[in-house]
């Protein structure tokens, strides 16, 4: 049974530029979020996708979107690229079993992105 | 989400227990303990969790005070595959998310 998937596993961008990340969720699993840990730091909350909808939102500008296809797959887009954009971006997908009962999330290996 | 501290390093030998204290005095009722641990440049990897009832799993065990303010991670035989940062989180409900902090940086040595 494959576990949450990330493709590409790094990338190199230079300021300015539009970025797409792709995460494939664990089998079975239908809730993909979407995590950015700067160098030294905890992961830090970006959007939660459900049903092909963002359910939930961090604290993120618009330069950050995504998208869930109906396979639950997902993508994280980044417009306008900055340098603090550089991180590891961190897939999790979890189930839902509806509220009131507590799912757990699996983390996907991560894709590293570099912006120049 | 309640707040939790933990302390930013600890050592363990291997083959000894490594116990990872993490104080959360601000928790409610229905707010729920997660560990997850990040070997070097991976992605976080879920460990256990618990509500008040003390948890074991394949990998640890869980062990929640009565008051719920504390908990500790017990790894029961470190091996040096453990090295890692281990985050202890606390989590109110479904489809909330994940809020780490810093987390203990468990080094295990020969």
């Amino acid at each position: 049974d494959a576990g949450v998937t990330q493709s590409p596993t790094h990338l190199i961008k230079t300021r300015g530029q539009q970025v797409t990340l792709r995460c494939s969720p664990k089998s079975g699993h239908d809730t993909v979020s979407w995590y950015q840990q700067a160098l030294g730091q905890g992961p830090q909350f970006i959007f939660q996708y459900y049903e092909e909808e963002e359910r939930q939102r961090g604290n993120f500008p618009d330069r950050f979107s995504g998208h869930q296809f109906p396979n639950y797959s997902s993508e994280l887009n980044v417009n306008a690229l900055l340098l603090g954009d550089s991180a590891l971006y961190l897939c999790a997908s979890s189930p839902d079993f509806g509220r009131g009962l507590q799912e757990t999330q699996y983390f996907g290996p991560g894709t590293r992105l570099l912006v120049l | 989400d309640a707040k939790t501290t933990q302390p930013p390093s600890m050592d363990c030998a291997e083959g000894r227990a490594a116990n990872l204290p993490c104080n959360h005095s601000t928790i409610s009722g229905n707010e729920y303990v997660y560990w997850y641990r990040q070997i070097h440049s991976q992605g976080p990897q879920y460990i256990i969790h618990g509500l008040k009832n003390n948890e074991t799993n394949e990998m640890a065990s869980l062990i929640i005070t009565e008051d719920r303010k504390s908990s500790t991670l017990i790894l029961p035989h470190a091996t040096l595959r453990d090295t890692a940062v281990y985050y202890c989180i606390v989590r109110v409900e479904t489809y909330s998310t994940l809020t780490f902090g810093k987390g203990t940086m468990l080094l295990v040595s020969p």
